[in-house]
């Protein structure tokens, strides 16, 4: 079973700031399977980022995503009020299926 | 405009029942893979399991932990996705989202990731 670690567990910036957030595979995955999410509170997650590098339909181009094998990380160029939020990142495998990280907590400093 | 939206949660003693709906409108349900994710209070997202379209032969998969437990079917003619929960633990305290996944043949195809989601829906399994 793949396990998804995502560092650091919290990151606290300010609007304008750079984010940088890496999601770490226990073994080389395909990157085409690899998606970031946006969660706010109270509300349900939101795609950011699938195949590692490609943006949704509707996400702004300061959120960008890239990586292969084992490392992958999401940046966030220049961080707007209304991106503070907990970010996730998730594999579709073999077994299971469906992978989560745990989340990187984006917090106003 | 594309819609899922969950019903059917509650309070609920453990080793009880409960089934949740997920109902979808602005899009052609019967083309999509359905999802549910769950989320305990105060922790991050697990997968619960998926009923892919019947184009792509309606397969059904779960996470080890709902396995044998959890049923998850569809009506596609209704636009309606259900979770059967039995056999309820305090640990199956979460709020339940439904998602869907484009399929490869569609014309935004996201690679299997969960492109619209639901508000959620809350189930607390407490005596």
């Amino acid at each position: 079973e793949i396990v998804l670690t995502q560092s650091p567990g919290t990151l606290s910036l300010s609007p304008g700031e750079r984010a940088t957030l890496s999601c770490r595979a226990s073994e080389s995955v395909s990157s085409s399977y690899l998606s970031w999410y946006q969660q706010k509170p109270g509300q349900a997650p939101r795609l950011l980022i699938y195949g590692a590098s490609r943006r949704a339909t509707g996400i702004p181009d300061r959120f960008s995503g890239s990586g292969s094998g084992t490392d992958f990380t999401l940046t966030i160029s220049r961080l707007e009020p209304e991106d503070f939020a907990v970010f996730y990142c998730q594999l579709y495998g073999d077994s299971p299926r469906f992978t989560f990280g745990p989340g990187t907590k984006v917090d106003v400093k | 405009e594309v819609q899922l939206v969950e019903s059917g949660g509650g309070l609920v003693q453990p080793g009880r029942s409960l089934r949740l709906s997920c109902a979808a409108s602005g899009f052609t349900f019967g083309d999509y893979t359905m999802s549910w994710v769950r989320q305990a209070p105060g922790k991050g997202l697990e997968w619960v399991g998926f009923i892919r379209s019947k184009p792509y032969g309606g397969t059904i998969e779960y996470a080890a932990s709902v396995k044998g437990r959890f049923t998850i079917s569809r009506d596609d003619s209704k636009s309606i996705a259900y979770l059967q929960m039995n056999s309820l633990k305090t640990e199956d305290t979460a709020v339940y989202y439904c998602s869907s996944i484009a399929p490869p043949t569609n014309y935004y195809y996201y690679y299997n990731a969960m492109d619209v989601w639901g508000q959620g829906t809350t189930v607390t399994v407490s005596s």
